[in-house]
């Protein structure tokens, strides 16, 4: 079956550090992969996505890793500011097309 | 105006109530869905709608009954509810199903049952 998992719960990161935030997954056939923010009391945001035929995809400050070999996605966050303090999601589409979606790690952003 | 809507933001009832969440999209999309957040767990999805028709019902209590009038709006009706079911009911919009691709998710509603 499908599994999408974190490494950890919550991540605590200084303001200026670099943050990893890392996801597992267990089919190989998923095709696309998203990372999610959401901040509290408010929806999901979508950060950035990452094809099967990528292995690096950079955004604004974020950079998502794939790694298909051992079926590991991770998002990493440039600079960290009190401002990317949330929840991060990560999702797959399974071989379905839906959405998978991991449970979440919650990043604390120290001054 | 935000892209999917959800009214009541925040939901306080009884056992006994009924009561229903909305959710509209203004995004021209053909998919609506309805997940449950419960605390440190991963989104539950509960429903799927394609261009108005129910596509997917993941092992949901009768105790919640969705509705999908049109493509823009998606309801969720709330009749004789648990404790457990206490959460963040949060609605999404994708522009096709399957092969959704990105998800763009409502605020959500917050329920409590008492």
């Amino acid at each position: 079956g499908e599994s999408v998992g974190l490494h950890l719960p919550t991540l605590s990161v200084q303001e200026g550090d670099n943050s990893i935030i890392n996801c597992a997954y267990s089919n190989s056939a998923s095709d696309y992969f998203i990372w999610y923010k959401q901040e509290s009391g408010k929806g999901p945001q979508f950060i950035i996505d990452i094809r099967s035929n990528m292995d690096k995809r950079q955004g604004q400050r974020v950079t998502v890793l794939l790694n298909k070999t051992v079926k590991h996605l991770s998002l990493q966050i440039a600079a960290t500011q009190p401002g990317d303090s949330a929840v991060y999601f990560c999702a797959l589409q399974d071989s379905w097309g839906k959405l998978q979606f991991g449970a979440g790690t919650q990043v604390v952003v120290t001054p | 105006e935000t892209g999917v809507t959800q009214t009541p933001r925040h939901l306080v009832m009884g056992m006994t109530n009924k009561k229903s969440l909305k959710c509209e999209q203004h995004l021209g999309h053909n998919a609506m869905y309805w997940y449950k957040q419960s605390a440190k767990k991963p989104l539950e999805l509960m429903f799927v709608y394609s261009l108005e028709e129910r596509v997917e019902n993941n092992s949901v209590p009768s105790r919640f009954s969705p509705e999908c009038p049109n493509s823009s709006h998606l309801f969720l009706h709330l009749h004789t509810l648990q404790p457990e079911d206490s959460a963040l009911y949060l609605c999404a919009s994708s522009q096709d199903w399957p092969n959704t691709g990105e998800l763009f998710f409502g605020e959500g509603s917050r329920l409590t049952v008492l």
